[in-house]
């Protein structure tokens, strides 16, 4: 059984270009979620899928951002002409869907560190 | 909104020995969730214990255990004959009542155990 993944694990890019991180959630998990943790920082929730669905949308999540989940499985993040703020290290988690039980666990993946120069 | 501090940057400790880290929370949810994550230099973020507001009872695992203090809104973690591989950063998070997954952290405390 394989955790989730995230690719690349590191992208230094120019700022003002397109970068984009893949995640691949635990098998059958169809909850997914994206975070940014800063240096430091604690993790930010970004959004959250159910399935395709992507259900909420953190205001943090700025135009420059978008997120998708094509067919319930795999999800991309996309960051367009990014900026120097955007360096960070974005985290994607999965759960299941336990009938809409709380307090599911989390897993989360390694985590694909960003940096703008 | 909902808010999660940890007041305490780092911690260390003498392997062996036990040691508490702090947390406070403010929700205006009645039941929600509320859980410790251990994220080791360069690894990933991993579940340590976690505690259901309406659970008087304090969650234990192992060498791990929780204070939960619901009307102060506290919830530190006490870990117990402290190894080396518990050196890491621990992030207190709470789940605001809602049915899914979207976590608040705490800024985190770096805790670092000494041979």
């Amino acid at each position: 059984d394989t955790g989730v993944s995230q690719d690349p694990r590191h992208k230094i890019t120019k700022r003002g270009q397109n970068v984009t991180f893949r995640c691949d959630p635990i098998s059958e998990h169809n909850r997914l979620y994206w975070y940014r943790q800063t240096l430091g920082q604690g993790p930010e929730f970004l959004t959250y899928f159910q399935n395709e669905a992507q259900l909420e949308k953190s205001r943090l999540l700025s135009d420059r951002f978008s997120a998708e989940r094509p067919k319930g499985s795999f999800s991309t993040l996309e960051i367009q002409r990014t900026e120097q703020g955007d360096s960070a290290m974005y985290l994607c988690a999965s759960s299941s869907l336990e009938g809409q039980v709380m307090g599911n666990t989390i897993y989360f993946g390694e985590g694909s560190w960003l940096t703008v120069v | 909104a909902q808010t999660v501090t940890q007041s305490q940057p780092e911690m260390s400790v003498q392997e062996a020995e036990t040691v508490t880290l702090s947390c406070t929370y403010d929700t205006s949810e009645s039941n929600y969730y509320l859980f410790w994550y251990k994220q080791p230099p360069s690894r990933q973020m991993i579940l340590v214990i976690r505690q259901e507001a309406y659970k008087q009872q304090n969650a234990t695992e192992n060498r791990f255990s929780v204070n939960f203090q619901k009307a102060a809104k506290s919830f530190s973690l006490k870990i117990s004959d402290s190894q080396l591989g518990d050196t890491a950063m621990y992030f207190c998070a709470s789940d605001g009542g809602t049915s899914y997954g979207k976590l608040t952290f705490g800024q985190g405390t770096i805790l670092t155990v000494h041979p």
